[in-house]
């Protein structure tokens, strides 16, 4: 049972919006930053938000994060085959002072 | 360029240890905190600790707490994660992250735990 709650898998067509909701508590996203990493299959995490709505270089503004209390959500726009993915915020939890997940998110771009 | 190299898969029988390095290159090693995270087979992510490579203090989750070791080697620019005592459910893919973001990731190496 992971602390951070995303939903299992979203679904959406190419060209079009999806949005992943992470949802924590006042320990965690409520305090802390988040930030979201995608999982391609067979490969290592990549990061592609960080405190909560910043994108490192090289990730395209397809890609955008909010946080609002205790819960966050991922954007994507313009919903491309190669965005198949797992997706995983995490933040900080001043309670456990540990690193936590959520779940991960399948998101199938149909 | 920026890279963390992992070493290469284990295979371990219940009970043994593993110790796992994540070389770090393409960036001072002191200024970045590592972390080490594992994803069983199937399954989410999982932090399981921290290590300051400068003064190379550490901090684990509680459920790892005795049996993981977390040290680093300066003239390596080097980290290790050591796991005793494992078990099955310590089967998994180990990836070492680096600094407050997590925004480099090693490759990850799969440790299959066996009798």
């Amino acid at each position: 049972q992971s602390v951070l709650t995303q939903p299992p898998s979203v679904s959406a067509a190419p060209g079009q919006k999806v949005t992943i909701s992470c949802s924590g508590s006042s320990s965690n996203i409520g305090n802390n930053y988040v930030s979201w990493y995608q999982q391609l299959p067979g490969t290592a995490p990549k990061l592609l938000i960080y405190d909560n709505n910043k994108r490192p270089s090289g990730i395209p503004d397809r890609f955008s994060g909010s946080k609002s209390g205790t819960s966050a959500t991922l954007g994507i726009t313009g919903l491309q085959t190669g965005d198949e993915a797992d997706y995983y915020c995490g933040t900080w939890d001043s309670s456990l002072s540990a690193r936590v997940f959520g779940g991960g998110t399948k998101l199938t771009v149909l | 360029q920026v890279q963390l190299v992992q070493s290469g898969a284990e295979v371990k029988k219940p009970g043994a240890s593993v110790k796992v390095s994540c070389k770090a290159s393409g960036y001072t090693f002191t200024s970045y905190y590592m972390h080490w995270v594992r994803q069983a087979p199937g399954q989410g992510l999982e932090w399981m600790g921290i290590i300051n490579p400068s003064g190379g203090s550490t901090s684990y989750a509680q459920k790892f707490q005795g049996r993981v070791t977390m040290t680093r080697d300066t003239s390596t620019s080097t980290v290790y994660m050591e796991l005793s005592s494992l078990r099955s459910e310590d089967t998994a893919v180990y990836y070492c992250a680096r600094g407050r973001h997590l925004d480099l990731w090693g490759r990850g190496t799969l440790v299959t735990v066996s009798s």
